[in-house]
């Protein structure tokens, strides 16, 4: 069974500090996604890393692909309250034929004013 | 263009009731997953749809839960004899190129 861990499972911090949201696992993935979810609503897709070592930025958001494409890892600069939200990852299984994504619990941000 | 919508977007019903969950997917997306989410949680994953046909029902929880997907669009998802266990957010995503899932805002079942 492939599994995706999500650490920390949650992280209160103040407007303008630096944060890392790492996600593991044992299984080789041949894509991570990264999803934010806000309260009410499904969850919206930030970015997609394929290659082994890739790196992505997002304006003040750095995702990390890692060599083995096992793991990955989020990393916000000068975070904002607008960043506040759920931080999903998610990685593709190409098992046979069905294709779909295994998800990892989340990382709960609250950033504060 | 209009993305995923599902309805109703709160139902709140008494154990042992049927409830009927509705999913609209961005036209022309072939692809629709049913997923589960409890409070602050990740995604359980229900039951995939290409077109018509369901090649992975694996995440089901149970009988009581079945999915149905007609003309390639819309998705129901049935919940007979409702438990307090299945109280959640069931959300619902489409995908066009099996890349990028699609969501939509989910329906909260509160089941009393």
């Amino acid at each position: 069974t492939q599994l995706l861990e999500q650490s920390p499972q949650f992280l209160s911090i103040q407007e303008g500090e630096n944060l890392t949201v790492y996600c593991n696992s044992s299984s080789v993935f041949s894509s991570l996604q990264w999803y934010r979810q806000e309260p009410g609503e499904g969850p919206v897709l930030l970015v997609t890393v394929v290659t082994g070592g890739e790196v992505k930025k997002l304006k003040r958001l750095t995702f990390q692909f890692g060599d083995a494409r096992k793991d990955s890892s989020l990393h916000i600069t000068a975070a904002q309250p607008g960043d506040t939200g759920l931080y999903l990852c998610a990685g593709w299984n190409n098992a046979g034929n069905n294709r779909k994504l295994i998800w990892g619990l989340g990382t709960s941000l609250a950033v504060n004013p | 263009g209009a993305g995923v919508s599902q309805s109703p977007s709160n139902k709140v019903t008494e154990k042992g009731k049927d409830v009927e969950l509705r999913c609209d997917p961005i036209s022309g997306h072939t692809a629709l997953y049913w997923y589960r989410q409890s409070l602050g949680q990740g995604l359980e994953f229900l039951i995939y749809f290409q077109g018509n046909s369901a090649p992975d029902k694996s995440g089901l929880p149970s009988d009581r839960f079945s999915a149905e997907r007609t003309g390639g669009s819309v998705s129901t998802l049935t919940i007979q004899r409702t438990q307090q266990e299945d109280s959640a957010v069931y959300l619902c995503a489409s995908s066009y190129r099996l890349t990028e899932q699609f969501f939509g805002p989910g329906t909260r079942l509160t089941v009393l």
